[in-house]
């Protein structure tokens, strides 16, 4: 069975520190992600995607970039947090586009 | 564009009544729409997906129906129990979006007296 897995689950950083945020899938392949933020009062926002190795599309201007260094690794990096960087942060993958989507259990990031 | 509603934001129901759980969207060309729960701090754990073909999907004691010509879906709880409270999140993925993106609701939030 697939799985998804996201760490760190909580993380309080400084302004103007860099971060790296991680997600894997296992028991797939090829699958497509997702990085998602959820702020509060406010829904789901997706922020970057990926259909394959390298490939990254952004959604919204913003002070975070994306990587996909292998086929089920995607990685949430910034060079430096502002503090409207805080929220909660949300790897997904489906597989094909007519299939569930599945979330990871998230990373509460909060910048201080 | 496509926006995604949910009411009530809130509800609060004794324990083992049956409920319908609401979500409407203003652009009917939907690839799918997928029903969530999220508890206080967790992920989002997907309940069931209904295709833009289907009319509905049943798991357990959870039904989603799908109207897509107007626009709405509902989920329906049969006799719920305290383990229910959660959020529940409705998306829809549009045609022509993002790969795969899906646009969600800001949820309503159930509480399930004992």
């Amino acid at each position: 069975s697939q799985t998804i897995h996201q760490w760190p689950a909580t993380l309080v950083q400084p302004v103007g520190s860099p971060l790296s945020l991680e997600c894997t899938v296992e028991g797939t392949s090829n699958p497509n992600l997702y990085w998602y933020r959820q702020a509060a009062g406010r829904g789901l926002q997706l922020l970057f995607y990926s259909v394959g190795i390298g490939q990254i599309s952004s959604e919204v201007p913003q002070n975070l970039s994306a990587s996909r260094p292998q086929d089920r690794q995607f990685i949430l990096s910034s060079k430096k947090l502002l503090l409207s960087d805080s929220g909660f942060y949300l790897c997904a993958w489906r597989q094909l586009l007519n299939t569930e989507a599945f979330f990871g259990q998230g990373t509460r990031l909060t910048v201080v | 564009k496509q926006e995604v509603t949910q009411i009530p934001a809130a509800l609060s129901v004794p324990e083992g009544e049956n409920l319908v759980l609401n979500c409407s969207f203003t652009d009917s060309a939907i690839y799918n729409l997928q029903w969530f729960r999220q508890d206080p701090g967790k992920g989002l754990t997907s309940l069931l997906l209904i295709q833009s073909s289907q009319r509905e999907q049943t798991s357990g004691r959870l039904n989603a129906s799908l109207d897509k010509s107007s626009g709405r879906s509902t989920l329906y709880i049969a006799a719920s129990q305290p383990g229910d409270s959660a959020t529940y999140l409705c998306a829809v993925m549009n045609y022509g979006g993002s790969q795969g993106n899906l646009i969600f609701g800001k949820g309503t939030k159930l509480s399930v007296k004992p």
